[in-house]
């Protein structure tokens, strides 16, 4: 069974702040997205991944796709209010459904 | 801009009382998802279209029922909603020859059950 396990699975941070969101799985994917939802709405994509060891920065956001195409990491730098929401990351191997991590659900407050 | 539209935003019917979700896309792609998503929790597919070819997941409940009458257009029928089935129902779209990679999300339908 392919499972995505996301961490943290809350948090709460000061505006300013730096934070890391984990996306880990034993399986190997051919992509993978993390994507952003607000409260009320449909999610966002924010980027995709496709090699190992890529690396792509959208303004102070990081995204990192492990070597092995394994697992993925956010970097969120000086974290602002307007960065609030569920953070997803879903994957897929070649073929199959997109499947999704828990969320991470993040509160920056001023 | 090409997107996904997804009407109403907010239903709101009776325990027991059909209802019907609708969603459209302008992005002319081939395959087309129905989500369901409860409070903090990631979506949970329900099904989806790669043309006219329906996959159901394996443990949708047979209330749930779908309609892709062309390209554009799918539909999400509840037949006998319960309580339970309150949640919000995001419809996506994904390009053809790829039944996962990116998709594109709707805004999504917040369904309340009285």
């Amino acid at each position: 069974t392919q499972l995505l396990e996301q961490s943290p699975q809350f948090l709460s941070i000061q505006e300013g702040e730096n934070l890391t969101v984990y996306c880990n799985s034993s399986s190997v994917f051919s992509s993978l997205q993390w994507y952003r939802q607000e409260p009320g709405e449909g999610p966002v994509l924010l980027v995709t991944v496709v090699t190992g060891g890529e690396v792509k920065k959208l303004k102070r956001l990081t995204f990192q796709f492990g070597d092995a195409r394994k697992d993925s990491s956010l970097h969120i730098t000086a974290a602002q209010p307007g960065d609030t929401g569920l953070y997803l990351c879903a994957a897929n191997q070649a073929g199959t459904a997109l499947i999704f991590g828990k969320g991470t659900t993040l509160s920056v407050s001023s | 801009d090409a997107m996904v539209i997804q009407n109403p935003r907010y239903q709101v019917t009776q325990f027991g009382k059909p209802v019907t979700l609708s969603c459209s896309q302008t992005l002319n792609h081939n395959v087309m998802y129905w989500y369901q998503q409860k409070s903090s929790q990631a979506p949970k597919l329900l099904f989806h279209y790669y043309d006219k070819d329906f996959n159901n997941e394996a443990d949708t409940p047979d209330n749930f029922q779908s309609r892709r009458p062309n390209t554009s257009f799918c539909f999400l029928d509840i037949r006998s909603p319960g309580l339970g089935d309150a949640a919000m129902y995001l419809c996506a779209t994904s390009r053809g020859g790829n039944r996962g990679g990116e998709q594109f999300f709707g805004p999504g339908t917040r369904l309340t059950v009285l």
